[in-house]
């Protein structure tokens, strides 16, 4: 099992371009999940789909769209990058349900650059 | 407002040696809490969750308490290892709600 896969690892973009960040996951997770986390800030929620066919906004969803494909897939678009998106991304998936100690396992991160 | 708060925000030891990381939280009403390492370049990876009827769980060389009527946490780590250099994140689960509460995490730096 691979987990949590995140494509691409790295990106530079120019301030005003788009791109998508990929995510996918193959433990059959119901729910999956989209944070940034920037120096000196703790982990923030952009977006998340407690299911498929359903997404939320989180914490800091201003700029920032999202997709889920299917049970597997969650992207998140960015449709005018700005300086203030630089950071590291990360993807994370869970069992959804009312379970108390239901654990998020997390993808490796896509670290974006916006110049 | 909820908030986790971590201390110190770095630490370095010396192999071998023991550390305590302290969390103390504000999220309210409480449903559990994890502690997170995070290696360079990583995702964060679960090492405990404790819920509210917990006071100790182990993993390892990592213990982790929970005083949940004053709101801490520590994270106990045992005879270091150079691969414990790593951030530790503390967060907070708040009941009935799908979103955590991320502490900025300590930078723990072991050295030979």
């Amino acid at each position: 099992n691979a987990g949590v896969t995140q494509t691409p690892k790295f990106q530079v973009l120019k301030t005003g371009q788009s791109m998508t960040l990929q995510c996918a996951q193959d433990m059959n997770h119901n729910s999956m999940y989209w944070y940034r986390q920037d120096p000196g800030m703790g982990l923030r929620l952009i977006y998340y789909s407690a299911s498929e066919g359903t997404t939320d906004k989180g914490e800091v969803p201003n700029g920032y769209n999202v997709s889920r494909l299917n049970k597997r897939e969650f992207s998140l678009r960015l449709e005018s990058a700005a300086p203030s998106q630089t950071s590291v991304y990360f993807c994370a998936s869970s069992e959804f349900g009312t379970g108390l100690t239901y654990e998020q396992y997390f993808g490796p991160g896509t670290r974006l650059t916006v110049t | 407002k909820n908030q986790v708060e971590q201390s110190p925000q770095s630490l370095i030891i010396l192999e071998g040696k023991n550390c305590t990381l302290q969390c103390n939280y504000t999220v309210s009403p409480f449903s559990n809490l994890r502690w997170y390492k995070q290696d360079t370049g990583r995702g964060p990876v679960s090492l405990t969750i404790m819920t509210f009827s917990e006071n100790t769980k182990s993993n390892g060389r990592y213990t982790a308490t929970l005083d949940a009527d004053t709101k801490q946490s520590s994270l106990h780590i045992t005879a270091s290892q150079l691969s414990d250099s790593a951030s530790y994140i503390c967060v907070v689960r708040k009941t009935g709600a799908n979103n955590l509460f991320f502490g900025t995490g300590t930078r723990l730096t072991v050295i030979p």
